[in-house]
């Protein structure tokens, strides 16, 4: 079945660094891939979806120059958290897009910010 | 705008019985996609079962089934002879057929215990 892999499955980084999260798709195109943020015990909250060349559309609240997202390739989409501080420290975890209906999921990325 | 209500936060069930989850939307749209994720401790999102509302004949997958009742717009969840591999939080989840960038909406999740 279709696979997206998502790196690192976890990173601890300094207040005021940057982090950067790749989400591949190994064996379909993704055109469409969305992020999105998961507090313990909580539901998946989204954050934006990201389309093959062009820019990612962020959902209401979500701070776009924080939160950077980048589809440069039909197979890689990234998140990078600027400048992450400790109110950053999360869960984030990717889906992509393989057909109409079908969504595949990372395995999930633990940030924790220092 | 959708709105998916999972209205329970926690159930347990004795291993080898059923349980059912309940799950109810809110929408407009006259064709989307219904689904339930399963979440373990892994937190690896994995689809348990999926349902296209034009569909009247209920999903079934092995030990998953669900209700789908689009007049109500209740889609629940049937486990059946469940396994301690069950515990996991489960998520009900809709996406509508039309836009370009259609996402899927998730409901609050319910922690599922399944007890030996």
């Amino acid at each position: 079945g279709a696979v997206v892999s998502q790196h690192p499955s976890w990173v601890i980084c300094k207040s005021g660094t940057s982090v950067k999260i790749e989400c591949r798709s190994l064996d379909f195109q993704a055109t469409t891939m969305f992020w999105y943020r998961q507090f313990p015990k909580q539901s998946l909250m989204l954050m934006a979806t990201s389309n093959e060349g062009s820019k990612a559309t962020y959902e209401q609240g979500v701070e776009k120059d924080k939160f950077l997202i980048n589809h440069a390739s039909l197979t890689l989409s990234t998140l990078t958290v600027t400048s992450a501080h400790p109110e950053d420290s999360s869960f984030y975890i990717c889906s992509a897009r393989e057909r109409r209906g079908r969504y595949t999921f990372g395995s999930g990325t633990r940030l924790t910010v220092v | 705008a959708q709105t998916v209500t999972q209205s329970q936060p926690e159930m347990s069930v004795q291993e080898a019985e059923t349980v059912t989850l309940s799950c109810t939307y809110d929408t407009s749209e006259n064709n989307y996609y219904l689904f339930w994720y399963k979440q373990p401790p892994s937190r690896q999102m994995i689809l348990v079962i999926r349902q296209e509302a034009y569909k009247q004949q209920n999903a079934t997958e092995n030990r998953f089934s669900v209700n789908f009742q689009k007049a109500a717009k209740s889609f629940s969840l049937k486990i059946s002879d469940s396994q301690l591999g069950d515990t996991a939080m489960y998520f009900c989840a809709f996406m509508k057929l039309t836009g370009a960038n259609s996402k899927l909406t998730f409901g609050k999740g319910i922690t599922l215990s399944v007890r030996p």
